[in-house]
């Protein structure tokens, strides 16, 4: 089955600063890979996705790049704020079925 | 806004006992999940419902039993719980059977002594 890596188990950078989070799948008929946001005590919170018709995609001040040569994604946080800390999970999935998360990311913005 | 409603928020109980966890979605979504998070926060999915219907069941110890009245809501038991029940349990929902966009719960962290 898939298998999603999450290369930084933690994350440090200063506010204002850009944060980024790199994953890796194994299945290349993965096709869905959407990022979720979990801070202190609560549930996840979808943030951003991409779909692998396309490379890249931003929301704001959240950039995703997808490598499917590769078989990488990766999460990029622009200009940082004390409320980007949180722990961020990538997933993978074939079309949103069988989703398969990485193993968090904890990111702390140090203002 | 939370629209996925978890109760208890924390249970703590003895091994052998028996637990039940509750959740309600307000979302009008027709697909609900169960996922468990260990303390290392990984996260696997143990069941999903759509409409009622069971339609993934992951390989979880037979003392795990999954329940949905309508589709709004979806509650686990755990009967006779063992130490390594002692995690975070999720619950999420979302529209149809792919997992594409979740809403998740604050979740329910149960403690096994």
């Amino acid at each position: 089955g898939e298998k999603v890596e999450q290369h930084e188990s933690t994350l440090s950078v200063r506010e204002g600063d850009s944060a980024v989070i790199n994953c890796t799948y194994t299945d290349t008929a993965s096709s869905y890979f959407p990022w979720y946001k979990q801070e202190a005590g609560k549930g996840l919170h979808f943030v951003i996705d991409i779909r692998s018709n396309v490379d890249r995609k931003q929301s704001q001040r959240l950039i995703v790049l997808l490598d499917k040569k590769a078989k990488r994604f990766s999460l990029h946080i622009t200009a940082t704020q004390p409320e980007d800390s949180a722990i961020y999970f990538c997933a993978a999935s074939i079309w949103g079925y069988k989703l398969t998360f990485g193993t968090g990311t904890s990111l702390l913005v140090d203002p | 806004e939370t629209a996925v409603f978890q109760t208890p928020n924390y249970h703590v109980t003895q091994v052998g006992n028996e637990v039940s966890f509750n959740c309600k979605q307000t979302l009008g979504h027709d697909t609900m999940y169960w996922y468990k998070q260990d303390s290392k926060k990984l996260l696997k999915i143990m069941f999903s419902y759509n409409n009622k219907q069971l339609i993934v069941n992951e390989t979880v110890p037979r003392r795990f039993s999954p329940q949905s009245s309508d589709k709004a809501h979806l509650n686990l038991r755990i009967k006779s719980v063992e130490p390594e029940d002692s995690a975070v349990y999720l619950c999420a929902s979302s529209w149809g059977q792919s997992q594409n966009t979740l809403y998740f719960g604050a979740g329910t962290r149960l403690s096994v002594l």
